[in-house]
């Protein structure tokens, strides 16, 4: 069974800054979808960024990009010009192509962001 | 509507009573998911409808736990006698459905159960 680790519980950058949230995931399958999902304390899940397994390249959504390691299973993400704004909880998500389109989450980072 | 809707907003219980938790998904999309959130932790799969197919119940942790979809509309999940390991924020998430693999979850705002 397919797995997603979010080792950070807490992370926390000054505006304007870079920051990187790390996440690795286990699976034996070749393709696959990942994602980064944000949720702000209104409990709204919003979707960041998409990357697909087999593309190399890595996706990027205006101030957010994604570090995909295919090898490594990891899938790390990176916000810069960090905005107050962008203060919520982040989750990592795995979805198989061959079975059922639910998405398998990682337990999150809490992102908090200082003036 | 413009988004996924989902209701009640919040809802307290006490231990053995049987609630409901609705949502609304969006206009046209064919695949309902349900998840539930525990607190401090991800979202965990519970059930998932496409159209008309049966629905994938795989991620039911009990048969306390069931959900009816109309067609490609409502959805209810039903808990019942509840337990106080049952308190979570149930989420609702909608797509377009198929087999468009590519596509995106719309997610309602969540119901967050207390049972006492």
């Amino acid at each position: 069974a397919q797995t997603v680790t979010q080792s950070q519980p807490e992370m926390s950058v000054q505006e304007a800054e870079t920051v990187t949230l790390s996440c690795t995931y286990d699976t034996s399958e070749s393709d696959y979808y990942l994602f980064w999902y944000k949720q702000p304390p209104s409990r709204q899940m919003i979707l960041v960024i998409r990357q697909e397994a087999y593309k190399q390249q890595n996706a990027t959504e205006n101030r957010f990009s994604v570090n995909f390691q295919k090898a490594a299973k990891s899938f790390s993400l990176k916000i810069s010009d960090s905005q107050l704004g962008d203060a919520a909880m982040y989750f990592c998500a795995y979805r198989s192509i061959s079975a059922t389109n639910k998405l398998i989450f990682g337990t999150g980072t809490l992102l908090a962001v200082q003036p | 509507g413009a988004g996924v809707s989902q209701s009640p907003s919040n809802k307290v219980t006490e231990k053995g009573k049987d609630v409901e938790l609705r949502c609304d998904p969006i206009s046209g999309h064919t695949a309902l998911y349900w998840y539930r959130q525990r607190l401090g932790q991800g979202l965990e799969f519970l059930i998932y409808f496409q159209g008309n197919s049966a629905p994938d119940k795989s991620g039911l942790p009990s048969d306390r736990f069931s959900a009816e979809r109309t067609g490609e509309s409502v959805s209810t999940l039903t808990i019942q006698r509840t337990q106080q390991e049952d308190s979570a924020v149930y989420l609702c998430a909608s797509s377009l459905g198929g087999f468009r693999v590519q596509e995106t979850q719309y997610f309602g705002p969540g119901t967050r159960l207390l049972v006492l």
